[in-house]
């Protein structure tokens, strides 16, 4: 199985602050990563794929990058609204695998 | 407009069963690959099963065959059915298409005595 080892597990920052999560595989998975946020009690929100495409209608100061093992979320510039836990998931291999977790908090 | 429901969450006793449904509306299920994905309370992500457009399925090894996931393509909807069931089955169980884009608000199972 493919692990995905994410890190931090949580972190506080202040608004306007850049943020970056990493996600580590533990073989190559080429691009097919995803990362997705996750407000309590709401359903999990897809913002990258295949590492580093923006979903339509996520916001531009989320990025993604990274290829092989090693792979990275960036917020440019925190909001507010980004208060919530972010996941990365592989689905180069079976079983899917996802991080984590990292908790993101605003100061 | 893609909408995708679950049901069939409830409370169950340790080493009973369950079926979980899904029904889909705006897509037909044999056209997208389609997954469960749980979240034990306050804990993390983690993905269940899923069946591919061809009906090969796929498992989380923790599941050890005690889960199996189907579909039934006149309802346009996925199922699982879960057995053996133990109180760290319980979490909120989400049906979601494709690469996880479109996803149900879930349905609850609770294992317990």
């Amino acid at each position: 199985d493919i692990q995905m080892t994410q890190s931090p597990s949580a972190m506080s920052a202040s608004v306007g602050d850049r943020v970056t999560i990493t996600c580590r595989a533990s073989q190559g998975i080429s691009n097919s990563l995803a990362w997705f946020q996750q407000k309590p009690g709401k359903v999990p929100k897809r913002l990258i794929y295949a590492a580093s495409s923006l979903q339509s209608g996520v916001p531009s100061r989320f990025s993604g990058s990274g290829s092989g093992t090693e792979f990275t979320l960036t917020i440019s510039s925190l909001q507010p609204e980004d208060s919530a836990t972010y996941y990365c998931l592989q689905h180069s291999g079976y079983p899917r695998t996802f991080g984590q977790g990292t908790k993101v908090e605003i100061k | 407009e893609v909408q995708l429901v679950e049901s069939g969450g409830g409370l169950v006793q340790p080493g009973g069963s369950l079926r979980l449904s899904c029904a889909a509306s705006g897509f037909t299920v044999n056209t997208y690959y389609m997954n469960w994905v749980r979240q034990a309370p306050g804990k993390g992500l983690e993905w269940v099963s899923m069946i591919h457009t061809g009906g090969i399925t796929y498992y989380a090894d923790s599941l050890k065959g005690r889960f199996t996931i189907s579909r039934d393509n006149s309802k346009n909807t996925v199922y699982l059915q879960m057995s053996s069931l133990r109180a760290e089955d319980t979490a909120v169980y989400y049906c979601a298409r494709g690469d996880l884009l479109d996803w149900g608000l879930g349905t609850l199972v609770t294992v317990s005595s």
